[in-house]
């Protein structure tokens, strides 16, 4: 692994349905987001995690939680998906916590569609 | 509330030169950034500036007024491979990015 990982690469959920995508890093990094990008807005903050063990709330965190039980994984759960959720999901990470510089690095992407 | 304002949409020649402007309204500062992002990738980091004055990192350079809460990314001898969305972003008083919508930027020959 090289970076940062996400999986799926796209899904495509009946509304209604539980989803967790996955991301996981091997920089060793403290701080990890989880955004979504939709077209014609900026990329919104989910969830975030300073380190290990704790997360944080972002700009539209309802419909969805996460988990930070080691440094490495942050996965995303939508525990019941509605047709809003559909967009373009991106985890990142960034070696350092607030107070500090943090040049954010991005995975991949995960293409939710939900019908 | 917060807002970064980035042009939607431009256009430009190969080989030209090219300014793309941001201008923010956050709550806080500690940084600006500068990403780009290439139709489905994701964004990569470009340029950060905490200071006021420009930060020249080979054909591309982010200037920085916080006094105004403006910004611009200048990209030089522009190349076919330059044809992507420049996202600007701002670190605010939580430490927290706040992103613009992007700017796709269009490179014709």
């Amino acid at each position: 692994i090289a970076g940062i990982t996400q999986a799926p690469t796209s899904q495509i959920l009946a509304a209604g349905r539980r989803m967790t995508l996955r991301c996981t890093q091997d920089m060793r990094h403290n701080a990890m987001y989880w955004y979504r990008q939709d077209l014609g807005l900026g990329l919104r903050l989910i969830h975030y995690s300073n380190t290990a063990g704790t997360t944080g709330k972002g700009e539209v965190p309802d419909g969805y939680s996460v988990s930070r039980a080691n440094t490495d994984d942050f996965p995303l759960t939508l525990a019941s998906a509605v047709p809003s959720q559909t967009s373009v999901y991106f985890c990142a990470s960034s070696d350092g916590v607030a107070g500090e510089y943090n040049e954010q690095f991005f995975g991949p992407g995960t293409r939710l569609t939900v019908l | 509330g917060q807002n970064i304002d980035q042009p939607t949409e431009m256009t430009a020649t190969e080989g030209a030169i090219v300014q793309i402007n941001c201008t923010y309204q956050t709550s806080g500062f500690n940084g600006l950034f500068w990403y780009q992002q290439h139709a489905g990738e994701a964004p990569t980091f470009l340029s950060y500036n905490v200071l006021d004055g420009l930060e020249e990192k080979g054909r591309f350079s982010s200037f920085l007024s916080r006094s105004k809460g403006y910004s611009y990314l200048l990209l030089k001898e522009l190349q076919m491979k330059d044809s992507a969305s420049y996202l600007c972003a701002v670190s605010n008083s939580n430490y927290q990015l706040i992103w613009g919508a992007g700017t796709k930027l269009i490179i014709k020959p």
